[in-house]
């Protein structure tokens, strides 16, 4: 099994530029996450799909949306880049439902730089 | 709000030494409390948990403790080695999500 496998690996954007960042997962879990990494500020979630068909924002939503496609797909869009969305994304899913008691496994990032 | 304290955000020992890192959460009514660990360049990977109805967890040469009186926990290494060193992440669980510490840089020197 692949696990969460995220798409693409790296990528330079000017600004104002869009574009999507991909994420599937191959364990029939049910809820995804995405999170953005800065240095010194840990992981911080950006969005969650608590199920199919649900999303919610997390701690820092400003300039992003998501959908959720199926149960594997969870895609993260960047309408108009701002340097500040520089950072390392992870993607992570869960079994758990409506309860955080299961753990996440991540994916392998996204490095994102936007001029 | 919700919130997560860790401490220290950066920590030295020698070959063989213990370490211990520790945490704090603001929501008494979190009840999952796992520890990842990441190292430079890769994804962060889960290294053990701990739920509310237990007080602590070993396997092999960590372990992880949960005072929900005091609304901390901490994560202990034994007997460290070089491959330790990495950034440790605790985190608590609210509703729906996990909320992550500011994690621990941990350095182990031969």
């Amino acid at each position: 099994n692949a696990g969460v496998t995220q798409t693409p690996k790296f990528q330079v954007l000017k600004t104002g530029q869009s574009m999507t960042l991909q994420c599937a997962q191959d364990m029939n879990h049910n809820s995804m996450y995405w999170y953005r990494q800065d240095p010194g500020m840990g992981l911080r979630l950006i969005y969650y799909s608590a199920s199919e068909g649900t999303t919610d924002k997390g701690e820092v939503p400003n300039g992003y949306n998501v959908s959720r496609l199926n149960k594997r797909e969870f895609s993260l869009r960047l309408e108009s880049a701002a340097p500040s969305q520089t950072s390392v994304y992870f993607c992570a899913s869960s079994e758990a439902v409506e309860a955080p008691d299961q753990p996440q496994h991540f994916g392998d990032g996204t490095r994102l730089s936007i001029l | 709000g919700e919130n997560v304290e860790q401490h220290p955000s950066t920590l030295s020992v020698q070959e063989g030494d213990s370490a211990v890192i520790k945490c704090t959460y603001s929501d008494s009514a979190s009840n999952y409390f796992p520890w990842y660990k990441q190292e430079l360049g890769k994804r962060p990977q889960l290294i053990i948990d701990i739920r509310s109805n237990v007080g602590e967890k070993k396997d092999q040469r960590i372990a992880v403790t949960l005072n929900k009186t005091a609304k901390h926990f901490s994560l202990h290494i034994t007997e460290t080695q070089p491959e330790d060193s990495a950034v440790y992440f605790c985190a608590a669980g609210y509703t729906d999500k996990l909320i992550f510490g500011t994690g621990t840089r941990l350095q182990v020197f031969p």
